[in-house]
């Protein structure tokens, strides 16, 4: 079935640094894809998204292009805050099977210390 | 725009008591999802709903388990006889009809503490 593989947490990055949360992902079709973030105690946001090869999302310096030929979808961002400091998941939705639910990956904790 | 809004916030109960929590969604959004998230891990699908009918239910949700949403507006996801593993965070999210990629908006989701 699809499925949604993250790098395993924690990272801890100094303010400033660049950041890569990695994402693969296995569907059948081409799925859309998303990260959302939750800060603590919190709900989940979108955060960006791609429902085509090739499209980048972005949305508050965080970048991410989605890869058909590696099925992946990496989270990038040049210069992390504190204020980033959060859960990331990876998520997708399958492509021909209508509102099916979307997929999530178990997530990924950010720490940025000053 | 209001977002998506789930209550109680925090329900801490005893075990084999009955609790329900209640989700309203965005306005005009037709579908509805219930999902569970515990600690550590990434939110698990429970169940689905296009207006008022109830499309997909996970295996995750057993029995005791019951989600309505009655005239295609608010919906309720009803634990019956909880038990301690029933604990974690329930989350709803809606989306409209059409959307680019089928992107859905989440709630901040109900605690639940089954002691």
């Amino acid at each position: 079935g699809d499925s949604v593989t993250q790098m395993e947490g924690p990272v801890t990055l100094s303010e400033e640094a660049f950041l890569t949360i990695n994402c693969t992902y296995t569907a059948t079709g081409y799925p859309s894809l998303f990260w959302y973030v939750q800060y603590p105690g919190e709900g989940l946001q979108l955060l960006l998204k791609a429902t085509k090869a090739d499209d980048k999302g972005s949305n508050k310096g965080f970048e991410a292009t989605y890869r058909k030929e590696t099925t992946s979808f990496h989270l990038e961002k040049g210069s992390v805050q504190v204020s980033d400091s959060a859960v990331y998941f990876c998520a997708l939705s399958p492509r021909n099977s209508g509102n099916t639910p979307l997929v999530f990956g178990k997530g990924t904790r950010l720490s940025v210390i000053a | 725009d209001t977002g998506v809004s789930q209550n109680p916030r925090h329900k801490i109960t005893k075990r084999g008591q009955n609790v329900t929590f209640r989700c309203d969604p965005i306005s005009e959004h037709n579908r509805l999802y219930w999902y569970r998230q515990t600690l550590g891990q990434g939110p698990e699908f429970l169940t689905y709903f296009q207006n008022e009918a109830q499309l997909e239910k996970s295996r995750l949700l057993s029995d005791r388990f019951s989600a309505e949403r009655p005239k295609g507006s608010f919906s309720t996801l009803e634990i019956q006889r909880t038990e301690q593993g029933d604990s974690a965070m329930y989350l709803c999210a809606s989306g409209p009809q059409t959307s680019s990629g089928n992107t859905i908006y989440f709630g901040e989701g109900s605690w639940l503490t089954v002691v």
